[in-house]
């Protein structure tokens, strides 16, 4: 079976300090991951997937095979990254492909 | 803000009473989704179809229903066998199974 463990319900750090949101999976194969954000009084989106390899917004997410973790990092956080973060997984191309969200992590970036 | 709706915002019913959510979506996408949302524990599938007349059971299936006659449309029915209804409930849809999902706005359910 598939999971996806977001261990912290709430982060709070300062404007301009480094952030990190932790996740971790638990996969029998090779997984899709994605981090999806819900803004205040906004839809849920995504923000990115590990294939893409890409920044958006200054965020970057790695996966580790090693340690089946898939976390998001920005070096300098803004107030507008307030937000609930979700990582997600979903099987390969082929596969059953629907996604297995975490519990979501609070971010919470203080002036 | 089109592309997918999700309607009411906010719904209230009895217990004992079935109730059905609508989820519209135009963006010409095959495959939706339901989700429910509560507190601490994440998204989790209820149902979603890959193409019109097609659905499958999700994770969290049991005391709801669907169906999916027109592409556009997926409402979902809570049941009054659904022991926990009271919850926040997403729609989403995406071009094929599997690919990006766009979300609609939510529907809060509050069952009295």
């Amino acid at each position: 079976a598939q999971r996806v463990t977001q261990p912290e319900k709430l982060l709070s750090v300062f404007k301009g300090a480094p952030v990190e949101l932790k996740c971790n999976y638990s996969y029998s194969g090779s997984p899709e991951l994605f981090w999806y954000v819900q803004y205040s009084r906004q839809r849920l989106q995504l923000l990115l997937r590990h294939i893409s390899r890409e920044s958006i917004k200054g965020f970057t997410a790695d996966l580790n095979k090693g340690e089946t973790s898939f976390h998001l990092k920005k070096p300098f956080a803004q107030e507008e990254d307030s937000a609930m973060y979700y990582c997600a997984l979903s099987g390969p191309s082929g596969s059953a492909r629907q996604l297995t969200f975490g519990s979501g992590t609070q971010l919470t970036v203080l002036p | 803000d089109g592309g997918i709706t999700q309607s009411p915002k906010y719904l209230f019913r009895k217990e004992g009473q079935n109730v059905t959510l609508s989820c519209e979506q135009n963006l010409n996408h095959d495959a939706m989704y339901w989700y429910r949302q509560d507190p601490g524990q994440g998204l989790r599938l209820i149902y979603y179809s890959q193409i019109v007349n097609d659905f499958q059971k999700g994770d969290i299936a049991e005391g709801y229903s669907v169906s999916r006659e027109k592409k556009e449309s997926f409402p979902l029915t809570v049941t009054s066998a659904q022991k926990n209804p009271t919850a926040f409930y997403l729609c989403a849809s995406s071009i094929v199974f599997g690919n990006e999902q766009f979300f609609g706005p939510g529907t809060r359910l509050t069952v009295l």
